[in-house]
Order: structure tokens, then C-alpha cells, then sequence
């Protein structure tokens, strides 16, 4: 099956400093879906886009719908430690009863 | 408390031994699912079921069966011909059955080694 392409794949940054990351897809999809995973547990959904150019926001996180619908990006503004963990987008269209997940971005703060 | 568990949080087995893992959620929740999780790879769906009874192949279903005898329970049994079965299994439920719209609420999960 197919999945999508997340960058960077990792990211060390320091307390404070804003984070960006990116999903992109071969194909279209028109429902973006961003998940967070803490060591050890399992992903817990942060944002859902379902428009083209929509831009949501959930506390300092911001994602985008990328215009193509064929990417989607996330921000974080200024980090904190409890942002660590794996930050996965997942995309699907109506009627589809499966979603096709990114391959994550590990993002860790240094102290 | 409403969730999903699953169990144990650990398991080890030796090659060529089937194992069976658990999912139980009281959420009342239609539609549950299994996912394999690889080191820098995103979740990749195994099985889903969207009503007892019944069950879809998803996208790496070969060596692995399930079964949807009750609403709040969806074990999964890692076969001996799964070629490669150590990795991190999710579980997860939803109330829908569209993705985009039914948010799919996801357990512990549980580490499978294989030795």
C-alpha cells in the first residue's frame, strides 16, 4: 500500500524555537489528518483538514492543506518539552475506509 | 474509564509459535482496526472490521487472522507464517466508519518480539 512521505524525518531543536514539517503524496486525498505519538503509546489525532488552502490551528499547532491536495504541513510555535514524540499525517477521501499514514517525524528538544 | 487497552504491553515468542494479541475497547465503537508499526515507517493497516462478524484484508494482511465475535473485542493472531512479526501493533477504534470524519481513537499498543 501506499504511504506517504514525510520530512525532515527527524528534528532536534531547542525549547522555544518554532517547528515545521511536511507531508507530500502522490496521489490526491481531500481529508489530511495530523497525529502525534508519545514513546510507547499510541497516536492521539491533534488536527483535521477537509479543504484545500484550510488552515486550522489547535493551540500553538498549525496545520495546513496544502492547494494541490497532495501535501500538508505542520507547525509548532514555540516548543516545548512536552511536544516530543512522532508527529504522523494521515490522509483519506470520502468514501474511503482506510487511511494512509506518513512515515512520521521524531521531532526531540534539547535541553 | 472509556478506552481502548490492550495486552499484555509485551510479549515475547519464539519462531514458528502463533500468538495472539488483545484489543478491548468500551467506547461502543463500530469500526475497530489493526495497524503494524516499523521503526521510520508509518502505520500500515492489517485487518479492519466494521461490524461483528465481519472483517477487510487491509494492506499487509498475510500471515496474520482476526476475528469480530463481539463488538468490544478484536484479537488479532500473529501466524507462524508472518515472515517477519516483531514489531509494534496498534490497535484502533471508531465510532463511523469514515476515517476522514469518524476519528479513530488508538490503544497502548503491544511490542511483539520474536526470537
Amino acid at each position: 500500500g501506499q504511504q506517504l512521505n514525510q520530512s525532515p524525518q527527524s528534528m532536534f531543536i531547542q525549547e522555544g524555537e518554532d517547528v515545521s514539517m511536511n507531508c507530500t503524496s502522490s496521489s490526491i486525498f481531500n481529508t489530511w489528518l495530523w497525529y502525534k505519538q508519545e514513546p510507547g503509546e499510541g497516536p492521539v489525532l491533534l488536527i483535521a483538514l477537509y479543504k484545500a488552502g484550510e488552515l486550522t490551528s489547535n493551540g500553538r499547532l498549525t496545520a495546513q492543506f496544502g492547494i494541490t491536495r497532495k501535501d500538508s504541513f505542520l507547525n509548532i510555535s514555540a516548543s516545548i518539552p512536552s511536544d516530543v514524540g512522532i508527529y504522523f499525517c494521515a490522509g483519506t477521501n470520502f468514501g474511503n475506509e482506510k487511511l494512509t499514514f506518513g512515515t512520521g517525524t521524531r521531532l526531540t528538544i534539547i535541553p | 474509564d472509556g478506552g481502548i487497552t490492550q495486552s499484555p504491553k509485551y510479549l515475547f515468542r519464539k519462531e514458528g509459535q502463533n500468538v495472539t494479541l488483545s484489543c478491548e475497547q468500551n467506547l461502543n465503537h463500530d469500526a475497530m482496526y489493526w495497524y503494524r508499526q516499523d521503526p521510520g515507517q508509518g502505520l500500515r493497516l492489517i485487518y479492519y472490521s466494521q461490524i461483528v462478524n465481519d472483517f477487510q484484508k487491509g494492506d499487509i494482511a498475510e500471515g496474520y487472522s482476526v476475528s469480530r465475535e463481539k463488538k468490544e473485542s478484536f484479537p488479532l493472531t500473529v501466524t507462524s507464517a508472518q515472515k517477519n512479526p516483531t514489531a509494534f501493533y496498534l490497535c484502533a477504534s471508531s465510532s463511523g466508519t469514515r476515517p476522514g470524519t469518524d476519528t479513530q481513537y488508538f490503544g497502548p499498543g503491544t511490542r511483539l518480539t520474536v526470537l
